[in-house]
C-alpha cells in the first residue's frame, strides 16, 4: 500500500515555543491531506483538511493561527503548532488521500507532541 | 452534522472467542471504510464497503454494509492475540470522513 510519512516521530518542547510537524506521502501525490489530533484511548478528531496549493479547511473550534497548515506540493503539508502549551500535548495524526483512491486514507505513524 | 457511532466501545475476549463491532451513521452512507489501530499504532485502511447489502471477507474477518447503508457491522471469528487493537469505522461527507470513536479489543491468551 501507499508509504506516508511523519517528522518528528516524537518532540519535546518548551511552552511558548513552535513546533512544525512534516507530514509525506512517499509514493504517490496526494491531493489532499488531513491533520488529526487522538487523545489516549480516544478516537480520531479531525483539525483541517488540506489540498494542495489552496488554504487549509479547519473544524469548528480549532485556532486556525494556532495550527498553521501548509500544503505546498503533492507530497509534503507542514502543521506547525504555535506558541505551545502544555494542553497541546498530543498524539498529532496526517493522513493523505490520493486522487485514485477517493476515499481510501493513508496515515502517517504519528507524532507524539510533548510540551512542559 | 454527520455522525458515526461505534458500540460496544471495550470489548474484552477470550482468545478463540468471537467478536463483533458495530457501527451506525445518522446518515445515509455512499461507502464505508473500517481501519485497525494497533496499540502505539496509527490507524491502517482495512476495508471499504460500497454496496447495499455488501458482504467482504479477509480471512477471519468479515465485514457488512447494511441494506439501508446506514450501518455495518466488522466480525473477527476465533479471535487471536495479534487482533488486538482498536477498530474504528469512518462514513465519508463533504470531502472528508467522519470516525467512528471505536472499539478496542483485547484478547486474554
Amino acid at each position: 500500500g501507499a508509504v506516508v510519512s511523519q517528522h518528528p516521530s516524537r518532540v519535546i518542547c518548551k511552552s511558548g515555543t513552535s513546533v512544525k510537524i512534516e507530514c509525506r506521502s512517499l509514493d504517490f501525490q496526494a491531493t489532499t491531506m488531513f491533520w488529526y489530533r487522538q487523545f489516549p484511548k480516544q478516537s480520531l478528531m479531525l483539525m483541517a483538511t488540506s489540498n494542495e496549493g489552496s488554504k487549509a479547511t479547519y473544524e469548528q473550534g480549532v485556532e486556525k493561527d494556532k495550527f498553521l497548515i501548509n500544503h505546498a506540493s503533492l507530497t509534503l503539508s507542514t502543521l506547525t503548532v504555535t506558541s505551545a502549551h502544555p494542553e497541546d500535548s498530543s498524539f498529532y495524526i496526517c493522513s493523505a488521500r490520493s486522487s485514485y483512491t477517493y476515499n481510501e486514507q493513508f496515515f502517517g505513524p504519528g507524532t507524539r507532541l510533548t510540551v512542559l | 452534522g454527520q455522525q458515526v457511532m461505534q458500540i460496544p466501545q471495550y470489548q474484552h475476549v477470550q482468545e478463540g472467542e468471537d467478536f463483533t463491532t458495530y457501527c451506525n451513521s445518522s446518515t445515509t452512507l455512499s461507502n464505508i471504510q473500517w481501519y485497525k489501530q494497533r496499540p502505539g499504532g496509527h490507524p491502517v485502511f482495512l476495508i471499504q464497503l460500497v454496496k447495499s447489502g455488501e458482504v467482504k471477507k479477509q480471512k477471519r474477518l468479515t465485514f457488512q454494509f447494511g441494506e439501508a447503508k446506514k450501518n455495518s457491522s466488522l466480525h473477527i471469528t476465533a479471535t487471536q492475540t495479534t487482533d488486538v487493537g482498536t477498530y474504528f469505522c469512518a462514513g465519508p461527507g463533504a470531502g472528508k470522513s467522519t470516525f467512528g470513536d471505536g472499539t478496542t479489543l483485547t484478547v486474554k491468551p
